[in-house]
């Protein structure tokens, strides 16, 4: 089983509509984070949180919200979902006790709006 | 804006040849680089991390960074056709920034 899981990993919806990513790991980390990748764009940070009190936003959040229910869940919506918001979303954790900024990344969820 | 550049590619390469794959960054008190390795729909998993001048090597793969010319490159010794992806390079910039700022990645593609 994957360390950093993501649902749903595909999603097909349209303008208008709330949409929930949830991401849920194993790894015992502190640091969650949200990312978007969009083709030739790379990847860009929505939000992330360094712990269940603690949440902050990255540089594209306008449109995004997210929720840290626990230690080990971090869920990202889109309150009004837009066709520009469609992309590869990443969840991804990194190690506070180790001082590495290294990322552990899910499996990704595409998200297609129409 | 802090930035992280890279050359989109594609880089095309024989197999057996060396791959050198290079990145820039704008911020001169960034503390952490790591390279990444993305196949197609797949999500990045790490290459290599480099946190000090000069060269690290593990099998294939060497990092080198200088900090001095903000740059820092990969080298693929030996490229197999498997080496073909796209190549991230990822840098913790200063001024207490938070998470990893990612360039556009380059493709690189490995001849048989």
């Amino acid at each position: 089983d994957a360390d950093v899981t993501q649902t749903p990993r595909n999603r097909i919806t349209k303008t208008g509509k709330r949409i929930m990513l949830e991401c849920s790991q194993t790894k015992g980390h502190d640091r969650m984070y949200w990312y978007r990748q969009d083709p030739g764009l790379g990847l860009r940070l929505i939000y992330y949180s360094f712990d269940v009190k603690d949440i902050n936003k990255g540089e594209i959040s306008d449109g995004y919200s997210v929720s840290r229910q626990a230690q080990a869940k971090f869920s990202l919506s889109l309150e009004s979902a837009i066709p520009n918001q469609t992309a590869l979303y990443f969840c991804a954790t990194s190690d506070l006790g180790t001082g590495s900024e290294e990322l552990f990344f899910g499996e990704g969820s595409r998200l297609t709006v129409l | 804006q802090k930035e992280v550049e890279q050359n989109s590619g594609p880089l095309s390469v024989p197999e057996g040849a060396i791959a050198s794959l290079n990145c820039t960054y704008s911020d001169r008190g960034s503390q952490s680089f790591f390279w990444y390795r993305q196949y197609s729909g797949k999500s990045p998993e790490l290459i290599m991390s480099i946190y000090s001048n000069g060269d690290k090597e593990d099998g294939r793969f060497t990092a080198q960074l200088n900090k001095a010319s903000q740059y820092v490159s990969l080298l693929i010794r030996d490229s197999q056709p498997s080496d073909s992806a796209t190549y991230l390079c990822a840098v913790k910039l200063g001024g207490g920034a938070d998470g990893l700022t990612f360039g556009k990645g380059t493709h690189l593609i490995i001849q048989p």
